[in-house]
């Protein structure tokens, strides 16, 4: 089956960094996507990685092993506007997104 | 204005009811998807569209049926709900498939089934 995995909650202190890890077994990959879920909103888009390496967009980065079935988020400069759920999801074969369950991200003062 | 807009954004129904959720959306994309989020697990494609004629089975179709009524319309219908349909719903659009095409949600529908 197919499978990604991210933890479920983590803490982080502000003004500090913290990487989101991501894992996945998937048919086929084309593509892997970070999007953030505020509570009770929609996600919303924040990264798109194909090809190995990291991408850097502001204070969020993104990076990608396909060798390996792995991902992270990277976050700098944490601000309190921070602290919400943060989605990967790969883009499989058939090219249809499969999910994580998210990881919810707490930023603490 | 919203891009993607999802009526009603709440709904209390009770078991054996037939329930629609709409989706319409602004942005002119073809693709339009429907999708369930429950605590504690990804989302779940239900149904997606990628033109007016074409409407395609997700991974839990069961119990759920679609209508593509015009590119920006997308309905989906629950036609004897049951309480563990009780979910948060989401709409989403793409400008395309393949390659670096993000998906665009609206603001959910927060459906219980009593």
């Amino acid at each position: 089956g197919q499978n990604i995995d991210q933890p479920t909650e983590m803490t982080a202190t502000e003004g500090a960094i913290v990487q989101i890890n991501c894992t996945y077994q998937t048919s086929g990959f084309n593509g892997l996507f970070w999007y953030q879920q505020h509570a009770g909103e929609a996600p919303t888009f924040l990264s798109y990685n194909v090809l190995d390496g990291l991408e850097e967009k502001g204070r969020f980065s993104s990076f990608l092993s396909r060798s390996k079935g792995y991902s992270y988020l990277l976050l700098k400069e944490l601000q309190m506007k921070d602290s919400a759920s943060y989605l990967c999801a790969v883009k499989d074969s058939n090219y249809q997104l499969i999910w994580g369950a998210g990881t919810k991200l707490i930023i603490k003062p | 204005d919203a891009d993607v807009t999802q009526t009603p954004r709440n709904r209390i129904t009770k078991t054996g009811k037939r329930i629609m959720l709409e989706c319409s959306q602004t942005k002119g994309h073809d693709r339009m998807y429907w999708y369930r989020q429950d605590p504690g697990l990804g989302l779940r494609l239900i149904y997606y569209s990628f033109d007016v004629k074409d409407i395609n089975k997700g991974e839990i179709s069961d119990g759920y049926s679609v209508s593509r009524q015009a590119q920006a319309k997308f309905s989906l219908s629950l036609e004897s709900a049951i309480p563990n349909q009780t979910a948060l719903y989401f709409c989403a659009t793409s400008e395309g498939v393949a390659g670096p095409y993000e998906q665009y949600f609206g603001p959910g529908t927060r459906l219980t089934v009593t």
